[in-house]
């Protein structure tokens, strides 16, 4: 089966520019998440989609990120303004549901400059 | 809030050796624990998954291991090689929560 797709693979843009990032999921899979992962760190969970819902979002910065997923399958991921911080590694994931094994894509690479 | 963490850091080995890395959790009331593996500017890759009621699981080379009393997992590579170099990291997702609470990760570098 095809595995998670995400796009662009990277980015570099200047502070205060905004960018968006786009995730297509493993196709089946209902719940997709985003994810930011800083250099040395572990993923940090962002976003959590159940179809097209929102089921967890307590850890995305509201006031700069938003995200969406319409008809359930692909997703998008916007920064306005970005800010240095937001520098990372972005990873989109999916699993079937609820306790099933998350398989990831090879993330976007953001900079900013 | 649960804290995942791996010891070490960075893990050198010869070719042909077993060794283990080693993940512990804070809090035991876990719903299952999942090792990855992540190549450099890629996306990680699901290794082994372990739900809470299992004490171990296994593929290929790779075993992991479960203690969730002791919130310790590990993961043991037998007879590892070059291509095994990589970062390995552990998550944890727990009872009733959507998201997988991660390690920081071991990069393990395995010497020809």
């Amino acid at each position: 089966e095809a595995g998670v797709a995400q796009s662009p693979r990277y980015k570099i843009i200047e502070k205060r520019q905004s960018v968006a990032f786009w995730c297509n999921p493993i196709s089946g899979h209902a719940t997709l998440y985003w994810y930011q992962q800083i250099l040395g760190q572990g993923p940090k969970l962002l976003i959590q989609f159940q179809n097209n819902g929102v089921v967890d979002d307590s850890q995305l910065p509201k006031d700069r990120f938003s995200a969406e997923r319409l008809k359930g399958v692909d997703s998008t991921l916007k920064i306005q303004p970005a800010k240095l911080e937001d520098s990372a590694v972005y990873l989109c994931a999916s699993s079937r549901g609820y306790g099933q094994p998350q398989h990831f894509g090879d993330g976007t690479r953001l900079s900013i400059l | 809030k649960q804290e995942v963490t791996q010891i070490p850091a960075a893990l050198s080995v010869p070719e042909g050796e077993n060794l283990v890395l080693n993940c512990s959790f804070t809090d035991s009331a876990i719903y299952n624990l999942q090792w990855f593996r992540q190549d450099p500017g890629k996306g990680l890759t699901s290794l082994l998954l372990i739900q809470s009621s299992q004490r171990e699981q296994t593929s290929g080379r790779l075993n992991a291991s479960l203690d969730k009393s002791s919130g310790r997992s590990t993961l043991y590579i037998a007879a590892s090689q070059p291509g095994d170099s990589a970062t390995y990291l552990c998550a944890v997702k727990q009872t009733g929560a959507n998201n997988l609470f991660f390690g920081t990760g071991t990069r393990l570098t395995v010497i020809p």
